[in-house]
């Protein structure tokens, strides 16, 4: 069954802890991106890659980091730089960074502090 | 900057009743549209672009350069259509690619 997936669906941290958000996708996209959900905000931009071994910032990329080593696994650090993490965290992929592909879209992991 | 305007938080209709949810955009280039849609329990997932021209569940929309609109229609709102709808636009590619949502409108519609 062809998507992405995104683990876990729950996730709480502490304060001053690093923690890392899981996107997956078996299908066979070069671009991931990730976002952030806030209740009223609608979805904004953390980071995106193009490629293996390649990322740009979007808009909102402070304390946040990732890696993209493999084409499947697009990975977000949600660093203790970040002063607000409390969030609703979207992963999702394209066939490439173009304007006509549309996104696909994870279920998403709600990320809360302790 | 490239903006996009859903100037609906919240939108109430009975079922059978017509449905808009307006859309607008500030881009000086020609954009690429998309409706998404999530609705309960569900992933966000595209519902329509404009670019294919097609009705997807009964919506349409059709892209309005001279009013900068991008606004969803539906003649006959069914209760399964409850959902909330985000319209994005899309620009640039590579490194220039960026694909901006608005801050969407939920949909409820009534028996």
């Amino acid at each position: 069954d062809g998507g992405i997936t995104q683990s876990p669906k729950y996730l709480f941290r502490k304060e001053g802890q690093n923690v890392t958000l899981s996107c997956e996708q078996n299908l066979n996209h070069d671009a991931m991106y990730w976002y952030r959900q806030d209740p009223g905000q609608g979805l904004r931009l953390i980071y995106y890659s193009q490629i293996v071994n390649d990322f740009q910032k979007g808009d909102i990329a402070e304390g946040y980091s990732v890696s993209r080593e493999k084409k499947e696994s697009f990975p977000l650090t949600v660093t203790s730089a970040q002063k607000n993490p409390t969030a609703f965290y979207l992963c999702a992929s394209s066939i490439a960074s173009i304007p006509s592909q549309p996104q696909h879209f994870g279920d998403g992991t709600r990320l809360s502090i302790l | 900057a490239q903006r996009v305007t859903q100037p609906e938080k919240l939108l109430s209709v009975f079922k059978g009743a017509p449905v808009e949810l307006k859309c607008n955009y500030s881009y000086s280039g020609s954009p690429e549209l998309f409706w998404y849609v999530q609705y309960s329990r569900q992933r966000l997932q595209l519902l329509l672009r404009h670019i294919s021209r097609e009705s997807i569940k009964g919506f349409t929309a059709d892209l309005n350069k001279g009013e900068t609109s991008f606004h969803l229609k539906k003649p006959f709102a069914q209760e399964e259509d409850s959902a909330m709808y985000y319209c994005a636009l899309a620009k640039g590619g590579g490194s220039n690619y960026k694909l901006t949502f608005g801050k969407g409108t939920l949909l409820t519609v009534n028996p």
